[in-house]
């Protein structure tokens, strides 16, 4: 079961920018947990995109960037190419003691 | 750099036990770091399932905390998961994961997964 809510999807054409809520509550992101962003591609392993709500890990293109607000957390892809078609999971802590995820969004670029 | 590298049955009957390894491999798993397991049902999203320190501490999804054990073995570089009471809702795609320094509760490194299907 997924605590935060994305949506299903979102599409694209190469070069527009496209952006990805992600929606927690009082008990994770309003709780002031980070939120971190992971890709995953079709058949491959989800692999960290953005981490502590805006921090992109070597590597990571700077067309990616995120930012967190109240209980909400958005990703936004600029300049959207054909290689960023995947799936998107946002994920924080919980006061529960447990990694949440998003549900995910599939990004398709069109 | 960190390898995880999942490894168990891949076909499993209805009530039945899970039970997989995550070995690891280019850092210390007496590192200060957690170690989880993260589950993805076919064609859905990813599910926290729980987590191991190397002092023994564990933490689990309460949704999956009654079925749910992990153990360490420092001396072998592997950590454990077992499901209980399997049913075909078990079925996915099992990933161990590192959890990153200083305990900022993202995942940095992942193994490559390992599919189990729960099945009669």
């Amino acid at each position: 079961q997924s605590v935060l809510t994305q949506p299903p999807s979102v599409s694209g054409a190469p070069g527009q920018r496209v952006t990805i809520s992600c929606t927690g509550s009082s008990s994770n992101i309003g709780a002031g947990f980070d939120v971190h962003w992971y890709q995953q591609l079709p058949g491959r392993v989800p692999k960290l995109l953005i981490y502590h709500n805006n921090n992109r890990p070597s590597g990571v293109p700077d067309r990616f960037s995120a930012s967190k607000s109240g209980t909400s957390a958005s990703l936004a892809i600029t300049g959207l190419q054909a290689e960023d078609e995947a799936e998107y999971y946002c994920q924080s802590y919980d006061s529960t003691l447990s990694y949440v995820f998003g549900t995910g969004t599939k990004v398709t670029v069109l | 750099q960190v390898q995880l590298q999942e490894s168990g049955p891949g076909l499993l009957k209805p009530s039945g036990t899970l039970s997989l390894t995550c070995g690891v491999s280019g850092a210390s798993i007496r590192s200060d770091h957690w170690w989880s397991w993260v589950r993805q049902s076919p064609g859905k999203g990813l599910e926290w399932i729980g987590e191991i320190h190397h002092s023994g501490g564990t933490n689990y999804n309460p949704s999956l905390k009654t079925r749910v054990s992990m153990s360490i073995d420092t001396s072998k570089s592997q950590f454990s998961l077992k499901l209980y009471s399997l049913t075909a809702a078990d079925t996915a795609v099992y990933f161990c994961a590192r959890d990153s320094s200083y305990r900022l509760y993202y995942f940095d490194s992942w193994g490559q997964g390992s599919l189990v299907t729960v099945s009669s």
